[in-house]
């Protein structure tokens, strides 16, 4: 168990729909980190918030979008999904986030599905 | 250009036996990290080991050990007396420690490798 939570495990909802993922840091850790894997991409960081301002952007489309609030925990929305948005999203903590040898620990990911 | 490339799709050991899993990373910052995490059929993200750019000894993390050859750009995993556990899909990661304004603390990801053990 790295510590980090994400909610819900599984989702699965249809296109157009938006959705919210849930994800509370380890302990102590200030910064948050969101990626998708997919198949054909395979894992992709997609956004970055450190105490609750967003540090780094990486391939996220503009229908989502993301924040971090006062007690660490984020949300990742998604929004007028598509099928091609089914993947699995994970959910990293680590300590600051602003050196290279900060180690992520992942949560155990919420398995998107649009039908 | 990929910055993390795996060039093992899949790979098999038997039980008790060691494997390589290699991993080449490209990068032109002086300080990156170098990770590797496991990814069973469950889906989690585990941590494994991490080498920084300026250590000067090979990471070591119990049966877990990098090889990390600075030179030749390769951070390659061992896995000594390999377990059936231990089957899963492995990841390289880098992360560079320079900061343009980008995104570069995120991690990059090789494409995997999938490691069965057979008993």
């Amino acid at each position: 168990d790295s510590g980090v939570t994400q909610t819900p495990k599984h989702l699965i909802t249809a296109t157009g729909q938006r959705v919210t993922l849930r994800c509370s840091p380890r302990s102590g850790d200030l910064s948050v980190y969101w990626y998708q894997q997919s198949l054909d991409q395979g894992l992709q960081f997609l956004i970055q918030y450190y105490n609750g301002e967003e540090r780094a952007k990486g391939n996220i489309l503009e229908r989502f979008s993301a924040q971090q609030f006062p007690d660490l925990h984020s949300e990742l929305n998604l929004s007028s999904l598509e099928l091609g948005d089914s993947a699995l999203y994970f959910c990293a903590s680590s300590v600051d986030g602003t050196r290279g040898t900060d180690t992520q620990y992942f949560g155990p990911g919420t398995r998107l599905t649009v039908l | 250009a990929q910055k993390i490339t795996q060039t093992q799709p899949g790979m098999f050991v038997q039980e008790k036996e060691a494997v390589t899993l290699d991993c080449t990373y490209d990068t032109s910052d002086p300080s990156y990290g170098l990770f590797w995490y496991k990814q069973p059929s469950s889906g989690e993200m585990i941590f494994l080991i991490y080498q920084g750019s300026y250590d000067q000894q090979n990471a070591t993390e119990g049966r877990y050990s990098l090889n990390f050859q600075k030179a030749r750009k390769s951070a390659n995993l061992v896995i000594s007396a390999s377990q059936l556990g231990d089957s899963a899909m492995y990841f390289c990661a880098m992360r560079e420690d320079s900061y343009s304004g980008g995104s570069n603390y995120k991690l990059t990801f090789g494409k995997g490798t999938l490691l069965t053990v057979n008993p």
